[in-house]
């Protein structure tokens, strides 16, 4: 079974400042979907980033970048210029697309917290 | 606004009682899932329907039941409600078209479970 794995439960960041999630995860299969998930106190789910496993080239969106290590298993993701909006909780999921199912296994999370 | 509905909000219950859930999808999405995240266990996957028939199934207890109706809403009934069922009920839907090999999961907003 797909496991996902965030070893940072807390972290906190200055604002405007940069910061590195972990996630690693554990799977047998060669195509998967990874993404990062936050959850601000409205509770809504946001997807950040998603990069897909066949891809060499880490994905980025605007001030949210990753670095997936294939081989390591490893999808840490990477906020710069920290805003106090992104004080959330940040969920790293994982997705195979065999079977017809594209369901999420998410980590436990990590929070964030941006101090102004 | 990912376009994905749920009812209730919020939802309070006594142990023992049954509740329904509903949810639904964004316009054109064939597929809904249930998510549930609680304290202990986190943000797991339920169960997964793609036009109305089951499709994947993933922790959801004996007493938990799901179905999509043709007008593609979805509704999850919790049954014998136990303290430990308290939780945030999230619904998310997506294309599954299968013209592509991964289609993006749109999360509600969620239902609050409240056992007392």
């Amino acid at each position: 079974a797909q496991t996902v794995t965030q070893s940072q439960p807390e972290m906190s960041v200055q604002e405007a400042e940069t910061v590195t999630l972990s996630c690693t995860y554990d799977t047998s299969e060669n195509n998967y979907y990874l993404f990062w998930y936050k959850q601000p106190p409205s509770r809504q789910m946001i997807l950040v980033i998603r990069q897909e496993a066949y891809k060499q080239q880490n994905a980025t969106e605007n001030r949210f970048s990753v670095n997936f290590q294939k081989a390591a298993k490893s999808f840490s993701l990477k906020i710069s210029d920290s805003q106090l909006g992104d004080t959330a909780m940040y969920f790293c999921a994982f997705a195979e697309t065999q079977g017809g199912s594209e369901k999420l296994v998410f980590g436990k999370g990590t929070k964030l917290t941006v101090n102004p | 606004d990912s376009g994905v509905t749920q009812t209730p909000k919020h939802l309070i219950t006594a142990t023992g009682q049954r509740v329904t859930l509903r949810c639904s999808p964004r316009s054109g999405d064939l597929s809904v899932y249930w998510y549930q995240q609680s304290l202990d266990q986190g943000l797991q996957f339920l169960i997964q329907y793609y036009n109305g028939e089951e499709r994947a199934k993933g922790n959801i207890l004996e007493r938990f039941s799901a179905q999509q109706f043709p007008d593609l809403h979805s509704e999850l009934n919790l049954s014998s409600l136990e303290l430990g069922d308290s939780a945030l009920y999230f619904c998310a839907s997506s294309v599954s078209s299968g013209l592509a090999p991964y289609n993006e999961q749109f999360f509600g907003p969620g239902t609050r479970l409240t056992v007392l």
